[in-house]
């Protein structure tokens, strides 16, 4: 299953929200995950099953979507949601990776 | 809190082996698989594929089968995996796992860059 992230590079500033979009080759249910990556840390998972916050993920993130599109918004940006994010989906094996999208700090 | 520990960047030369480990902590081990993935920038994370850290079985993405060889050492609970005749595609960051079956991934390891060169 080939997944789709756009934008690639989306520049906003700290309270603003913004949208990333992922879409899957064929439906995936609501199997779907969405990952944060910065520089030095561990990769850390935010959402999975499509729009269930992982613990610790704070309210601000959501996700929506099923089938073959889905979005992660980030509402009221904070300094340190500037990161790489990537989806997933594990409907089919193997699990496939969206090609990121980087969030800059405008 | 549960961590996966990975060993250090390797320096291999083409043609030759690497073997990477992930020492996991914070959780009973063998109650989660370990995968194991993939990233370089031209064709982004790939995944390679999981261990059952229970059985020692292994499922691995078509793509990596006879390069990859995952391995488990439970006394200290510890996943492996190896890579054989290295090529400059081989190149990477390496990224162990946790996962809870064949779905998504709630630990990571902090990687490991392997960089096979001459």
């Amino acid at each position: 299953v080939q997944m789709t992230q756009s934008p690639s590079y989306l520049a906003a500033s700290p309270g603003e929200s913004v949208s990333i979009s992922c879409k899957a080759s064929k439906s995936i249910s609501n199997n779907l995950a969405w990952y944060q990556e910065k520089p030095g840390k561990a990769n850390k998972l935010l959402i999975h099953s499509g729009s269930t916050l992982q613990s610790g993920t704070p309210s601000r993130f959501s996700g929506s979507g099923s089938g073959t599109d889905f979005t992660l918004t980030i509402r009221s940006l904070e300094s340190e949601d500037f990161a790489v994010y990537y989806c997933q989906q594990y409907n089919e094996y193997p699990p496939t990776f969206g090609a990121g999208t980087k969030l800059e700090l405008k | 809190q549960v961590q996966l520990q990975q060993s250090g960047a390797e320096l291999a030369k083409p043609g030759s082996s690497v073997k990477i480990s992930c020492k996991a902590s914070g959780y009973t081990f063998t109650s989660y698989y370990i995968s194991w993935i993939k990233q370089t920038t031209g064709q982004g994370l790939e995944y390679i594929g999981y261990i059952n850290t229970g059985s020692g079985g292994t499922n691995y993405n078509e793509k990596f089968k006879g390069k990859a060889t995952l391995t488990v050492d439970k006394s200290s609970s510890t996943a492996f995996m190896q890579l054989s005749s290295l090529t400059p595609d081989d190149s990477a960051v390496y990224y162990c796992a946790r996962e809870g079956g064949i779905d998504y991934f709630d630990y990571w390891g902090q990687g490991v860059m392997v960089t096979v060169s001459s």
